[in-house]
């Protein structure tokens, strides 16, 4: 399996922006970018993905580097409620699986 | 959006029963659901994919007669985890995927299991 590499931890004050990297420098050509949550004592949660275009939708947006090896999740404004382990997984096309590593915990500071 | 919900949300057993953990779809038919396993402060481990119909792909290292798996149909998958040992105490967490539409995962809350 395609690994990623992500800080463990990042912190961020509240209503300011929280840009969380990723490398991914075996990816293959097949491979989605996919971003999943994960706030105390819940279900992960999906977050994002893309493939090759930068993607935005309601709760993030994804930058996906020209040559793939990396992206980053970007949350706009972050709240208390976005403090969770974010997890950054490769998704092989043809397989829906999903490969968690370990993951950034995000601590938001009010 | 699509809900998937567990039950029970938690469960204490004593060592040498069985205990079975239901995983639902509750708004949408789901034809691939997947059953994962989380010890405290680590990640998410997946055990096994379960399809409607067909018996489960099991993860290399997870016991197939330990931890049934039934996907009787596109709402629900079952977890029975047999001769339950205090090893087996962990946070059980499924996901489903919405047929036709398989780039997202939808996950239930988990259910936290205590053998003791």
């Amino acid at each position: 399996d395609a690994k990623t590499t992500q800080p463990n931890s990042m912190e961020s004050n509240e209503e300011e922006p929280v840009h969380l990297p990723c490398n991914h420098s075996t990816i293959s050509g097949t491979d989605y970018i996919h971003w999943y949550r994960q706030l105390p004592s819940q279900g992960p949660e999906y977050v994002i993905h893309g493939l090759t275009s930068n993607v935005n939708n309601r709760m993030a947006s994804l930058a996906i580097a020209e040559d793939r090896k990396s992206s980053t999740l970007i949350l706009h404004r972050a709240t208390l409620r976005d403090a969770a382990v974010y997890y950054c997984i490769l998704r092989v096309g043809w397989d829906y699986k999903l490969s968690f590593g370990a993951g950034t915990t995000v601590t938001v500071r009010a | 959006g699509a809900v998937v919900s567990q039950h029970p949300s938690w469960v204490i057993c004593k060592s040498g029963t069985s205990v079975k953990i239901e995983c639902r779809s509750l708004d949408f038919q789901a034809t691939t659901m997947f059953w994962y396993r989380q010890f405290p402060k680590q990640s998410l481990m997946l055990m096994a994919t379960s399809n409607e119909g067909s018996k489960a792909t099991y993860e290399q290292g997870v016991e197939k007669d330990k931890f049934l798996i039934n996907h009787a149909s596109l709402t629900l998958s079952t977890l029975t985890v047999t001769s339950a040992h205090p090893e087996d105490s962990s946070f059980y967490i499924c996901s489903a995927i919405l047929a036709g539409a398989g780039d997202t995962q939808y996950f239930g809350p988990g259910t936290r299991l205590t053998v003791l």
